[in-house]
C-alpha cells in the first residue's frame, strides 16, 4: 500500500515558467514532509521541508504548499531553470510518536525536464 | 570529501553469491538507513539503525541483513543474491531523537545480479 504517491511520472516545462510537482498521502498521522532532488549518478539531496502546523514554506525559488484536508502537498519552482532538471521525490514522516520518528516514506518520484 | 560514502559504486555479481555493500559517514549522525531504488517505485527502506545497538527492519528486509560496526559504519549484505535484487542502493544518515530529520544520502551503489 503506497502511503505517499506522486501520480505524475514526468513533467516538462519551459525555462522561466513555473514548475508544479504534486504529491498525495494517505496517512493523516504524517506531520512532516520533505522534498528531495536527485540528479543521475548522485544520491538524493534535501531540498525543502514543511511541518504540518504550516501550510507554506518558501526558500528562494522553491515553495512547498501543504493542504492537510486534501492530504496533498506541492512543490513550486519559480522561475524554472535548466539546472532544475532532475527527479524529485516527496517524502513524509512523523515528528512525534514512538518508534517511527524520523523514518521517511518516499513517493515514486517525478522527472522534471526544464527546456531552454 | 563526501560526508556519506558508499563502496563499491558499481558491482556485478552472479546469482547465489554473497555480497556486502558498505557505507561510512563523517557527519557524526546517530541514525543510518539503507534504501533501494527501483524504477517507478521510488526509494524503499530496507533496514535502519537509530544507534549502534538498535537495528530495525524496514519495509523490504527479506533477503538482506545489516551490521552496524560503529556509529560511522553501516553495511548491507545480500546473503545469496538473486536477480530481482538488481537495483540502485542508497545509504543515508540523519540526526538522532529530536531531529532535524532530514536525511543525507550517499552517492549510491548500482548492483546487478546476473
Amino acid at each position: 500500500d503506497q502511503q505517499v504517491k506522486q501520480n505524475s511520472p514526468s513533467l516538462s516545462v519551459q525555462e522561466g515558467r513555473i514548475s508544479i510537482l504534486n504529491c498525495d498521502y494517505t496517512n493523516s498521522m504524517f506531520d512532516y514532509f520533505l522534498w528531495y532532488k536527485k540528479y543521475p549518478a548522485e544520491g538524493p539531496t534535501f531540498l525543502i521541508s514543511i511541518s504540518s502546523i504550516k501550510d507554506k514554506n518558501e526558500d528562494g525559488r522553491f515553495t512547498v504548499f501543504l493542504n492537510k484536508s486534501a492530504k496533498h502537498l506541492s512543490l513550486h519552482i519559480v522561475p524554472s531553470q535548466p539546472g532544475d532538471s532532475a527527479v524529485y521525490f516527496c517524502a513524509a514522516s512523523f515528528l512525534h510518536g514512538s518508534g517511527n520518528t524520523g523514518k521517511l516514506i518516499f513517493g515514486q518520484g517525478t522527472t522534471l525536464q526544464v527546456k531552454p | 570529501d563526501a560526508d556519506v560514502t558508499q563502496t563499491p559504486r558499481n558491482r556485478i555479481t552472479k546469482t547465489g553469491k554473497r555480497i556486502m555493500l558498505e557505507c561510512s559517514q563523517t557527519k557524526g549522525h546517530d541514525r543510518m538507513y539503507w534504501y533501494r531504488q527501483d524504477p517507478g517505485l521510488g526509494l524503499r527502506l530496507i533496514y535502519y539503525s537509530f544507534d549502534v545497538k538498535d537495528i530495525n527492519k524496514g519495509e523490504i528486509s527479506d533477503g538482506y541483513s545489516v551490521s552496524r560496526q560503529a556509529q560511522a559504519k553501516f553495511s548491507l549484505s545480500l546473503e545469496s543474491a538473486i536477480p530481482n535484487q538488481t537495483a540502485l542502493y542508497f545509504c543515508a544518515t540523519s540526526e538522532g531523537a529530536g531531529g532535524p530529520y532530514e536525511q543525507y544520502f550517499g552517492p549510491g551503489t548500482r548492483l546487478t545480479v546476473t
